[in-house]
C-alpha cells in the first residue's frame, strides 16, 4: 500500500513570496491533515478536511495561509505572503474516518525555509 | 484542556539495555493515546496506540507502551535498545473535545543509543 506523498521535499523563498504543496493521501483515507512542525516542537494542526469538507481550521492563520481539497482526495496548502516564522516542515497525513482511535499516517514533509 | 507532556528532552541508553520515554497526560474523558517516531528529514511513523483494554500495548519494531489510568502516563518501552532506534518521539493524544478530534504532540524526546 503507497503511503501518503508530499511534494515537493523542501523548498526555498523569499519573505513575502507565495508556496504551494501538494499532498495525496492513502488511497480511500476520508481524513485529511495538514500540521505545522516548528524546529524542536511538536507538530500542530493547522486544518483538518473530512471528504472535501473543513472540519477544523481553527489555527490556521487565514490571513495567509488557505487549504483545499479537491473531490475529497489530493489536497494543496498555501501561503501568500510568506513570513519568516513559516520556516517549518509541513506535513500532511491522513486517516481511514477521522475516528477517535483512528491512526493517522504521516508523509515525508515539506521543508519551508523564509529567509 | 487536553494536553501531553514529554519530560525529557532526551534520553541515553547503551545499546542492549532497556530503554523508556515518559509521556504523561492531561484529558476530560477517556484518552486515546499515540506514540510516533520520527526519524531525520523524514515523516512521522505510527508506532502503537491506546485506545481501550489491556493497558500494555504492543507495537512495532518491538515496542510497548503501559497505559496507567492513576498516574496519567503512558511511557514507551523496549527490553532492549538498538543502534537504529535513535530518532526523536513524540507522545500524542486525541482532543476529543475538539470536533475534528485533532492530536495534540508532546514536545518530543530526543532518544540516542549508543553502541
Amino acid at each position: 500500500e503507497a503511503g501518503v506523498a508530499q511534494s515537493p521535499r523542501y523548498k526555498i523563498i523569499e519573505k513575502r513570496q507565495s508556496v504551494a504543496f501538494w499532498c495525496n493521501p492513502i488511497s480511500g483515507h476520508a481524513t485529511l491533515y495538514w500540521y505545522q512542525q516548528i524546529l524542536g516542537q511538536g507538530p500542530k494542526l493547522l486544518i483538518q478536511f473530512q471528504n472535501n469538507g473543513v472540519v477544523d481550521d481553527s489555527q490556521l492563520p487565514k490571513d495567509r495561509f488557505s487549504a483545499e481539497r479537491l473531490k475529497g482526495v489530493d489536497s494543496t496548502l498555501k501561503i501568500q505572503p510568506a513570513k519568516l516564522e513559516d520556516s517549518a516542515v509541513y506535513l500532511c497525513a491522513s486517516s481511514p474516518s477521522g475516528g477517535g482511535g483512528d491512526t493517522q499516517y504521516f508523509g515525508p514533509g515539506t521543508r519551508l525555509t523564509v529567509l | 484542556a487536553q494536553s501531553v507532556a514529554q519530560p525529557e528532552d532526551q534520553v541515553n541508553v547503551a545499546e542492549g539495555n532497556p530503554l523508556t520515554v515518559k509521556c504523561t497526560y492531561s484529558v476530560s474523558g477517556n484518552p486515546y493515546l499515540f506514540w510516533y517516531v520520527q526519524y531525520p528529514n523524514r515523516g512521522l511513523q505510527f508506532l502503537l496506540k491506546y485506545i481501550t483494554g489491556d493497558n500494555l500495548v504492543k507495537g512495532s519494531y518491538g515496542f510497548e507502551a503501559e497505559f496507567n489510568k492513576s498516574q496519567t502516563s503512558f511511557h514507551l518501552k523496549k527490553p532492549s535498545a538498538l543502534v537504529s532506534d535513535s530518532a526523536l518521539y513524540f507522545c500524542a493524544v486525541r482532543d476529543m473535545n475538539n470536533q475534528g478530534g485533532k492530536l495534540i504532540f508532546g514536545q518530543g524526546t530526543e532518544l540516542s543509543v549508543k553502541p
